[in-house]
């Protein structure tokens, strides 16, 4: 079975600064992709950004990037020029190719944004 | 992006009654509808895998007969939470997939609902 780890459960940046959330999954399977979803106080949850394993190439989201690093089955979150709206728990998952569709979910990050 | 409904947003139920709580997709087609459980401060559990005109398929740990979910057309699934008691107080998201190929697959969201039993 997938696992996924965010070793971070609280994180805090000031605004305007850049901050990286790390995530780590671990899994037996070549097709993959991994997501990072964002759940502010109203709780709706929010897709971030998403990479497909398969692809060298880091995906990008106007401010929010990733490093991906297959190798080491890592997937961490780089949000460029914190903004106050950027404060929510961060939750990393990973998505299997093999047809399941379900998503597995790390624990979460909480990020807070300092005025 | 694509939408999901979810109704309630909230309810308040006596303890021993049944809720219903419809998840939509509301512009596009889902096949595959999932609904999760989430506690105070922590992260989505899966509950159960809806598809469209079938059976749901229900996590280990997670009491069918107690959680019935119905994904009666390609746009509605239902989680009836019956003979609700205190424990069951929670906040449940339902998501909806995206149909297609791969490496275009995504799930969204609904709002959640909170349930409260009294």
């Amino acid at each position: 079975a997938q696992t996924v780890t965010q070793s971070q459960p609280e994180m805090s940046v000031q605004e305007a600064e850049t901050v990286t959330l790390s995530c780590t999954y671990d899994t037996s399977e070549s097709d993959y992709y991994l997501f990072w979803y964002k759940q502010p106080p109203s709780r709706q949850m929010i897709l971030v950004i998403r990479q497909e394993a398969y692809k060298q190439q880091n995906a990008t989201e106007n401010r929010f990037s990733v490093n991906f690093q297959k190798a080491a089955k890592s997937f961490s979150l780089k949000i460029s020029d914190s903004q106050l709206g950027d404060a929510a728990m961060y939750f990393c998952a990973y998505y299997s190719g093999a047809g399941s569709y379900q998503l597995t979910f790390g624990k979460g990050t909480k990020l807070s944004v300092i005025p | 992006g694509a939408v999901v409904s979810q109704h309630p947003s909230w309810v308040i139920c006596k303890s021993g009654t049944s809720v219903k709580i419809e998840c939509r997709s509301l512009d596009f087609q889902a096949t595959t509808m999932f609904w999760y459980r989430q506690f105070p401060k922590q992260s989505l559990m899966l509950m159960a895998t809806s598809n469209e005109g079938s059976k749901a398929t229900y996590e280990q740990g997670v009491e069918k007969d107690k959680f019935l979910i119905n994904h009666a057309s390609l746009t509605l699934s239902t989680l009836t939470v019956t003979s609700a008691h205190p424990e069951d107080s929670s906040f449940y998201i339902c998501s909806a997939r995206v149909p297609g190929l791969a490496s275009t697959d995504t799930q969204y969201f609904g709002p959640g609902t909170r349930l409260t039993v009294l």
